[in-house]
């Protein structure tokens, strides 16, 4: 089965902190990718990264990181010195065949992001 | 950029009426999507189509329809509108299977009445 699990509901952090948000999947295919998308106020995905299965490297985006885990199916994403304009809802998602055989995004319930000033 | 254009950011409606959310995207993908977000369940795929005039149904299909009738329009069609219903329904799209991310609207907050 394809699934996202994204434990923590809803985090709250100072201004300033790291935070790490956890993502663990399960998959049945062996060529699969990992998405991390964003959520704020006003409604709209905006994709963050896409991460393909054969690339394990972590990667580096100004303040935010991803660290891929093949061997414990994880994908975590970390904010380093966070700020308010962080807050916001963050999915992982799978991207994997359904069960009709069509690839589609499989998406984790959402971690809800609060950054206190 | 890709844009994708849901028709209303808000919209109420009665019980038992039909209803129509509108998504429109302007770079040719040939994928659309229809999602439901509710708190506490993340997105679930209503509805997805990957051309014209196809369709396949998601995870939640039951009490909706879709139209495509042109490649960059993907209509959802909520037959007879319940209190169920009341939800943030975003639509998406992409050029790839899946596999190069997807475009989302902006969402339509329904609220069935």
């Amino acid at each position: 089965a394809q699934k996202v699990t994204q434990a923590q509901t809803e985090i709250s952090v100072v201004e300033k902190e790291d935070v790490t948000l956890d993502c663990v999947y399960e998959t049945r295919d062996t060529t699969y990718y990992l998405f991390w998308y964003k959520q704020p106020p006003s409604g709209e995905l905006v994709f963050l990264i896409r991460r393909n299965s054969f690339d394990e490297q972590n990667e580096i985006s100004g303040r935010y990181s991803w660290n891929f885990q093949k061997s414990t199916s994880s994908f975590n994403f970390t904010i380093t010195a966070s700020q308010v304009v962080d807050s916001a809802v963050y999915f992982c998602a799978l991207s994997g065949l359904d069960q009709t055989g069509a690839n589609n995004l499989f998406f984790g319930t959402g971690t809800r992001l609060t950054v206190i000033p | 950029d890709v844009k994708v254009t849901q028709s209303s950011r808000y919209l109420v409606k009665r019980t038992g009426e039909k209803v129509f959310l509108e998504c429109v995207q302007d770079m040719d993908h040939e994928n659309m999507f229809w999602y439901r977000q509710d708190p506490g369940l993340g997105l679930r795929l209503i509805y997805f189509s990957y051309d014209v005039k196809m369709k396949e149904k998601g995870d939640i299909p039951e009490g909706y329809s879709v139209s495509r009738e042109k490649k960059e329009r993907f209509s959802l069609i909520l037959e007879s509108a319940s209190t169920n219903q009341t939800s943030m329904y975003l639509c998406a799209s992409s050029s790839g299977q899946g596999d190069y991310g997807y475009t989302f609207g902006s969402g339509t907050r329904l609220t069935v009445v």
